[in-house]
């Protein structure tokens, strides 16, 4: 089975464009996650999604939004963007989110780079 | 919050020698997994513990943990210079996201 993949591998903008990241899960999973992680850091939580409603969100402005679709993969969106929003964006698959913590399987994550 | 924070921030070891890294969390969990990231790529989950359990094993990993301390620890026994990462814990609590600290970074020199 494939894992966790995302797309693009790598992106660079300019400040103030709107940037679109994809991620496809692992057959079978139904929640989908997606985390920051800038240089030197651990991954921040930023959205969970589980059959297609969110049901978590980190400490992000709402310039960060995020959806899943029927076929359980997402998108995550992030408009006007600033030169801290460069960062290694990850996304992780899970079998379950409701109520409790399960193991997540992570994709490769997108490196985007705002100049 | 559920946020683990790993102990040293870095460790420097020759192979064949063990690593040991520590996690320390606040709040009251149901698990605690532990995650392994090789430079600026995705994580890889290693293992995940129960609250109920107080040892586990997997290959040449060991994770601890002690609830009444509320701490959990990663033995890496006879390491290989392939496990130069960053090692992070994630605390497991009543939501489904996870909260992670800045990681241990271990090297290992061949």
């Amino acid at each position: 089975d494939a894992g966790v993949t995302q797309s693009p591998t790598h992106l660079i903008k300019t400040r103030g464009q709107h940037v679109t990241l994809r991620c496809s899960p692992i057959s079978g999973h139904k929640s989908v996650s997606w985390y920051q992680q800038v240089l030197g850091q651990g991954p921040q939580f930023i959205f969970q999604y589980y059959e297609k409603e969110e049901r978590g969100r980190g400490n992000f402005p709402d310039r960060f939004s995020a959806r899943q679709f029927p076929n359980y993969s997402s998108e995550l969106n992030v408009n006007a963007l600033l030169l801290g929003d460069s960062a290694l964006y990850l996304c992780a698959s899970s079998l379950v989110s409701v109520g409790w913590s399960y193991e997540q399987y992570f994709g490769p994550g997108t490196r985007l780079t705002v100049t | 919050s559920q946020q683990g924070e790993e102990d040293p921030q870095a460790l420097s070891i020759q192979e064949g020698e063990n690593a040991t890294m520590n996690c320390s969390y606040k709040t009251s969990i149901n698990n605690l997994q532990w995650y392994r990231q090789n430079s600026g790529r995705g994580l890889v989950h290693l293992i995940l513990i129960r609250s109920n359990e107080r040892e586990k094993h997997s290959g040449r990993l060991r994770v601890t943990l002690d609830t009444s301390k509320k701490s959990s620890s990663l033995l890496i026994t006879a390491s290989r210079a392939a496990d130069t990462a960053s090692y992070f814990c994630a605390p497991g609590g009543s939501q489904g996201n996870l909260i992670f600290g800045k990681g241990t970074k271990l090297s290992v020199k061949p």
